[in-house]
């Protein structure tokens, strides 16, 4: 399995919704990663775990909370976000000590906050 | 800190014309260097990468790409533009001594390709 699977693809919610994308990788990957991308846009860093442990937010507002209960998955739980928070999430992973291997990344989350 | 500037927001070629994307990049320490492609509403394809060693490294699809380290660049090419490569394209790089460190993404080409 050399995919990162990210669920759902689409996600529409309003202000006062309570929310959660999911991330998953069997590739035995120690480093995972949120990334935020807007249209027109790069992606920009939110969250970075290695070895399930929180290394790197990139001063993102705590309505984002990411969690990493087990080294193959990764979510992003969301709480009364802003229409200014609709954007493409990706959820990317590599090896620790190994980034020249690569990252892969999944499809992303499409996200419409109404 | 490391950072990757992409020369050019908009590149539009003809088919079948040379295709060449501009980057360089900024970084105290070795880096390595990676071409994104993202076809409209999807993710990112890895197009190839720049590790150690040959400095000339072949991606899919056809593309190209030569580390100079001392132009500090890694420009993209490919020989004959197709129109299946119209498409935004991301330069990045991260820190090949540290583990664990993400990616840094240029601000992005959209490649244009006419008939």
């Amino acid at each position: 399995d050399t995919e990162v699977t990210q669920t759902p693809k689409h996600l529409v919610m309003g202000m006062t919704n309570k929310k959660s994308l999911k991330c998953e990788q069997h590739m035995g990957h120690r480093a995972m990663y949120w990334y935020k991308q807007k249209a027109k846009k790069p992606p920009e860093l939110m969250f970075v775990y290695s070895y399930e442990k929180l290394s790197i937010n990139e001063s993102v507002p705590s309505r984002f909370s990411p969690e990493c209960p087990n080294s193959s998955l990764l979510n992003l739980h969301l709480h009364a976000l802003q229409p200014e928070d609709s954007a493409l999430y990706l959820c990317a992973s590599s090896q620790l000590g190994s980034q020249g291997a690569g990252y892969t990344f999944g499809s992303g989350t499409r996200l419409t906050v109404v | 800190a490391q950072s990757v500037t992409q020369l050019g927001s908009h590149v539009s070629v003809s088919e079948g014309a040379l295709v060449l994307l501009r980057c360089n990049y900024s970084s105290s320490v070795p880096p390595y260097l990676f071409w994104y492609v993202q076809y409209p509403n999807q993710g990112l394809q890895l197009l190839l990468k720049y590790t150690t060693g040959a400095t000339l490294v072949k991606g899919i699809n056809g593309f190209e790409a030569e580390f100079k380290k001392s132009e500090t660049s890694f420009h993209l090419t490919k020989p004959s533009a197709h129109m299946s490569d119209a498409a935004e394209y991301f330069c990045a790089v991260s820190d090949a001594n540290q583990a664990g460190t993400a990616l840094i993404f240029g601000k992005g080409t959209t490649l244009s390709v006419s008939s």
